[in-house]
């Protein structure tokens, strides 16, 4: 099993472009999330999903915009990329979002920047 | 104030030390806690979840103290292996589908 992937794990834009960023996950997990992580800042949620067909906004979602058209993927768009948003994205599935069945298991990271 | 806030170090320790850290979380309403690890510039990986009367799992143990909302981990007979970054994690229900709130960690070197 591979886990959680993602693509691309380093990219650079500049200002204005957009991309998307792929998380794959072959663990049949419901949930999955979008965080990103800047210094001394921690793990921020940006987008998350309770299953197929549906997503749902959490701590940072403003600039971007998520899908979950198939249960093992889940995309991360960003339209407009700003400076501000430079910086390391994870990807995590979790089978459920009780208690102690919330580990989470998390993808290598991309690391971007928007120049 | 932060949700979750630790100190973040970074504790410099020699081989064979016991070293401990401390976390506090804001919301009383949090209902699990979990320590993840995470390597240099790698991805957090669960270490051990937190049970309310406290479990250790080899040079490891966790504890929780739900009345001053903290939560802490004690490492034995520390390893080189184990310098890392160590994140407080805390399961704040939100609406329909809890979520995790991480600190932003506490660095540990272990020294030869």
């Amino acid at each position: 099993n591979a886990g959680v992937t993602q693509t691309p794990k380093f990219r650079v834009l500049k200002t204005g472009q957009s991309m998307t960023l792929l998380c794959a996950q072959d663990m049949n997990h419901e949930y999955m999330y979008w965080y990103r992580q800047d210094p001394g800042m921690g793990l921020r949620l940006i987008h998350y999903s309770v299953g197929e067909g549906t997503t749902a906004k959490g701590e940072v979602p403003d600039g971007y915009n998520v899908s979950r058209l198939k249960k093992q993927n889940f995309l991360l768009g960003l339209e407009s990329a700003a400076p501000s948003q430079t910086s390391v994205y994870f990807c995590a599935s979790s089978y459920g979002a009780g208690g102690h069945y919330n580990e989470q298991f998390f993808g290598p990271g991309t690391r971007l920047t928007v120049l | 104030r932060k949700e979750v806030e630790q100190d973040p170090g970074p504790f410099n320790v020699p081989e064979g030390a016991t070293v401990a850290f401390n976390c506090t979380y804001s919301n009383s309403a949090s209902q699990s806690f979990f320590w993840y690890r995470q390597d240099c510039r790698k991805e957090p990986k669960l270490l051990m979840s937190v049970y309310s009367s406290g479990n250790e799992d080899g040079r490891f143990t966790a504890q929780l103290n739900r009345a001053s909302q903290y939560i802490s981990l004690l490492i034995r007979d520390s390893k080189l292996s184990d310098s890392a970054t160590y994140l407080c994690v805390v399961n704040i229900n939100s609406g329909s589908a809890r979520q995790l709130t991480f600190g932003s960690g506490t660095q540990l070197t272990v020294l030869p």
